[in-house]
């Protein structure tokens, strides 16, 4: 079964600060799809990068990119230049790409907080 | 976006009672999933559907059915609630582009008293 891990319950930075989340995951899959979640307070579940395991560049999306190492099976999100905004619940998500029903697997969560 | 919502947003239920939750989705997606969010856990997955009345269990299935009548639709039964049920329950569909992963609903809190 896959698992995943986030060893990191809470993290705190100043604004403008980088900051990176770590997440590691158990898999024997050789395809797949990694995500990153982030949940504001307003509980709402929203989609801030994902990572295919097939490509070997690690995904950027703005202030947000990735730090993929498939043979250590780590998945880490440095956000960079933090801003208030970014304070949240961060989720690390694994989805084996599959025929049929697609399952995501998710991480217990880490909780960062953006000081200014 | 696909159009999805949860109803009720927020319920307080008494031990021992049946609460239902609703999913709906307007795009008639294939791929339907209940997951309940508790501190520490993250998300875990209840139950999903693969079409009408085609569903399965997942990790967290006990104390839980659904139904799926109508592609629009899926129903999350609690048959006789309790305390250890209080969670923040979330429906997801996953749209036609699944490389994408999932779009989700704003989320149910659930107080089981």
């Amino acid at each position: 079964a896959q698992t995943v891990t986030q060893s990191q319950p809470e993290m705190s930075v100043q604004e403008a600060e980088t900051v990176t989340l770590s997440c590691t995951y158990d898999t024997s899959e050789n395809n797949y799809y990694l995500f990153w979640y982030k949940q504001p307070p307003s509980r709402q579940m929203i989609l801030v990068i994902r990572q295919e395991a097939y490509k070997q560049q690690n995904a950027t999306e703005n202030r947000f990119s990735v730090n993929f190492q498939k043979a250590a099976k780590s998945f880490s999100l440095k956000i960079s230049d933090s801003q208030l905004g970014d304070t949240a619940m961060y989720f690390c998500a694994f989805m084996k790409r599959i025929q049929g029903a697609q399952k995501l697997v998710f991480g217990q969560g880490t909780r960062l907080t953006i000081n200014p | 976006d696909a159009g999805i919502t949860q109803s009720p947003r927020h319920k307080v239920t008494e031990t021992g009672t049946p609460v239902t939750l609703r999913c709906h989705q307007t795009e008639n997606h294939r791929y339907m999933y209940w997951y309940r969010q508790d501190p520490g856990h993250g998300l875990r997955l209840i139950h999903y559907s693969y079409g009408v009345k085609d569903t399965d269990k997942g990790e967290v299935s006990d104390g839980y059915s659904v139904s799926r009548s109508k592609t629009e639709d899926f129903l999350l039964t609690l048959e006789s609630a309790t305390s250890s049920q209080t969670s923040v329950y979330f429906c997801a569909i996953l749209p036609d582009s699944r490389n994408y992963g999932y779009t989700f609903g704003s989320g149910t809190r659930l107080t089981v008293v």
